[in-house]
């Protein structure tokens, strides 16, 4: 069966430090492979998304970048980070783009 | 461009049947999805109706009209642990078939 990890689960970082989430897939080959974003009480927010490796699609310019350096792990990214980064970051994988499958979540808190 | 509606909130108790409804605006629709959301918790795949008419999966079923872009979730004898939001997703196949979400309904079962 197919997991999903995302690590780490909290994290409280200061502003302008940088930051580096990982998300790993198992048990499936050349996922597609998602970067939401969740402020509180709010709908989710498409980051990034993958179908391959090297290939990354922005949906939203801001500080953040994505990389795809092996086919199922996708990690998320920024040098510097501002107060409007806190949320909760999900990493979802599709096996063809349709229904997406979640990690647990980093929540992110930028002081 | 896109847009996805559905109720912020809901409340009903616990034996009874809750709708939620969702309305959509998309160019090149896709399919739509219901996924379920507990507070602090990752969300999980529920539904997905690319054809219209009503999709039965245990005591949720989930039912698409394409024509007049709406949906609506359906859930039967309600149980405290349905307490959740409720998200409404719809797949676009512009711009490399990408998933929107709604904002999300929050439901209150109460006993």
């Amino acid at each position: 069966s197919q997991t999903i990890h995302q690590w780490p689960a909290t994290l409280v970082q200061p502003v302008g430090s940088p930051l580096s989430l990982e998300c790993t897939v198992e048990g499936t080959s050349n996922p597609n492979l998602y970067w939401y974003r969740q402020a509180a009480g709010r709908g989710l927010q498409l980051l990034f998304y993958s179908v391959g490796i090297g290939q990354i699609s922005s949906e939203v310019p801001q500080n953040l970048s994505a990389s795809r350096p092996q086919d199922r792990q996708f990690i998320l990214s920024s040098k510097k980070l501002l107060l409007s980064d806190s949320g909760f970051y999900l990493c979802a994988w599709s096996p063809d783009g349709a229904e997406q499958y979640f990690g647990p979540g980093t929540r992110l808190t930028v002081t | 461009g896109q847009n996805i509606d559905q109720p912020t909130e809901m409340t009903a108790t616990e034996g009874a049947i809750v709708q939620i409804n969702c309305t959509y605006q998309t160019s090149g629709f896709n399919g739509l999805f219901w996924y379920q959301q507990h507070a602090g918790e990752a969300p999980t795949f529920l539904s997905y109706n690319v054809l219209d008419g009503l999709e039965e999966k245990g005591r949720f079923s989930s039912f698409l009209s394409r024509s007049k872009g709406y949906s609506y979730l359906l859930l039967k004898e309600l149980q405290m642990k349905d307490s959740a939001s409720y998200l409404c997703a719809v797949r676009d196949s512009n711009g490399g078939f990408k998933t929107i979400f709604g904002a999300g309904t929050r439901l209150f079962v109460k006993a």
